[in-house]
């Protein structure tokens, strides 16, 4: 069964830094790409970035380019994002997801995490 | 701000057809990205409802559909149920953005 947990998520004020992470289980993590989805309390989804099997390929939505870094450790069956400079607008459950495949485009997201919750508030 | 336009709401009563509409542009759909759909129940995580514009994972009922045609696409549910009440995300790849996008999201509330 696949599964995946995240956390690191906490009340953090606006222009901090914080780590969240991914635990993966019940599939091969380093057959595929993974990302980072992120939900604000009663809005919609926002795509956040993605890192493809190896490491060798990440991509960020533009709302969170040069401040949020995506990561991956095959070792440990984790992911992680990085974030800094938060902002207020950061506030949101922030989703791990695991690729369909191991593209980096025009790919689908199979299985979800539970979410993390992230506050950024002074 | 999502590139991809969703109805804010849809209803019908059990039993009945309901249509989700995604509607796009030149840069994702129309330039030939798979849509899929999410299907997120209330306070849950989205769980993937359609891939490939019509394809539907191990598990997922057959009243479930979708399609694709230009710079749109559409989910359709019919013989709907009471627990098919939940919000809907369609999904896709855009080139301009070189990234994925969401809709907008759709609430669907059945009467």
């Amino acid at each position: 069964e696949v599964q995946l947990v995240e956390s690191g998520g906490v009340v953090v004020q606006p222009g901090g830094s914080l780590r969240l992470s991914c635990a993966a289980s019940g599939f091969t993590f380093d057959d595929y790409t993974m990302h980072w989805v992120r939900q604000a309390p009663g809005k919609g989804l926002e795509w956040v970035s993605l890192i493809s099997w190896d490491g060798g390929s990440t991509n960020y939505a533009d709302s969170v380019k040069g401040r949020f870094t995506i990561s991956r450790d095959n070792s440990k069956n984790s992911l992680y994002l990085q974030m800094n400079s938060l902002r207020t607008e950061d506030t949101a459950l922030y989703y791990c997801a695991k690729d369909k495949g191991s593209g980096v485009a025009d790919t689908c997201l199979d299985y979800w995490g539970q979410g993390t919750l992230v506050t950024v508030s002074s | 701000q999502s590139v991809l336009t969703q109805p804010t709401s849809v209803s019908g009563a059990p039993g009945q057809r309901v249509t989700i509409s995604c509607t796009g542009s030149s840069s994702n759909i129309g330039a030939g990205y798979d849509v899929h759909w999410y299907q997120q129940l209330p306070g849950t995580a989205p769980k993937l409802l359609m891939y490939g514009n019509s394809n539907r994972p191990s598990g997922v009922p057959d009243r479930f559909s979708g399609s694709k045609s230009g710079t749109s696409a559409s989910l359709a549910i019919t013989g709907l149920q009471a627990e098919d009440e939940a919000d809907y995300y369609c999904q896709s790849y855009d080139s301009r953005l070189s990234g994925y996008v969401f809709g907008t999201g759709t609430k669907v509330t059945v009467l």
